[in-house]
């Protein structure tokens, strides 16, 4: 059974702190997304990264930067916590196209900045 | 850029009706279309994988249809359950790309 797992389900900081979000697999895929989930505007996707130390942008990466040191690891990071980035996060990995692989997520942290 | 709409956004059923929710996209150069199922508060849980090759896939009482041509798909649900209230979402790749564009989803609530 795939499994991704983040770090916290629920996390509240201040405005202008810098805030790790971790992601872990266990199924040794390559590719491991960020997403940021919010009420009226879907599902968004930040960073991508399909290889260690490997990272493409999404629609959204301002304010946000992207780490991925081990292949099972991505990390997401918040260098200066705004109000705007209040919402829920969401991981997921998968193997590469040309597999018949979906993508699994994680059960989401919902960030609240104040 | 694709673009992915889900109608309708929410719908409400009595219990043991079959339904269908409709998923269309803009560009048809897809690889492959995947339905989601999403819990209040949780993450997305696969509930169908179509290759661009299918016409359909089913699994238990729920159906996935595709028409590339058109640029649309359908989730049909059978003998609907209270169990099956959740948000649908339908996701298709960004191009050729592993990147994937979600539409905002529709909302199901199955009446006991």
């Amino acid at each position: 059974d795939v499994k991704v797992t983040q770090s916290s389900r629920y996390l509240v900081k201040r405005t202008g702190e810098k805030v790790f979000l971790e992601c872990v697999q266990d199924m040794d895929h390559e590719n491991m997304f960020w997403y940021r989930q919010d009420p009226g505007l879907g599902l968004r996707l930040i960073y991508f990264s399909y290889d260690v130390k490997m990272k493409e942008k999404g629609d959204i990466p301002e304010g946000y930067s992207v780490s991925r040191e081990k292949k099972e690891r991505f990390s997401l990071i918040l260098e200066s916590a705004s109000t705007n980035q209040t919402s829920m996060y969401l991981c997921a990995s998968n193997a590469p196209r040309g597999s018949t692989d979906t993508q699994y997520f994680g059960p989401g942290t919902r960030l609240t900045v104040l | 850029k694709q673009e992915v709409t889900q109608i309708p956004a929410a719908l409400s059923v009595p219990e043991g009706e079959n339904l269908v929710l409709n998923c269309s996209f803009t560009d048809s150069a897809i690889y492959n279309l995947q339905w989601f199922r999403q819990d209040p508060g949780k993450g997305l849980t696969s509930l169908l994988l179509i290759q661009s090759s299918q016409r359909e896939q089913t699994s238990g009482r729920l159906n996935a249809s595709l028409d590339k041509s058109s640029g649309r798909s359908t989730l049909y649900i059978a003998a609907s359950q209270p169990g099956d209230s959740a948000t649908y979402l339908c996701a298709v790749p960004q191009g050729g790309s592993e990147k994937l564009v979600f539409g905002k989803g529709t909302k199901l609530t199955v009446n006991p």
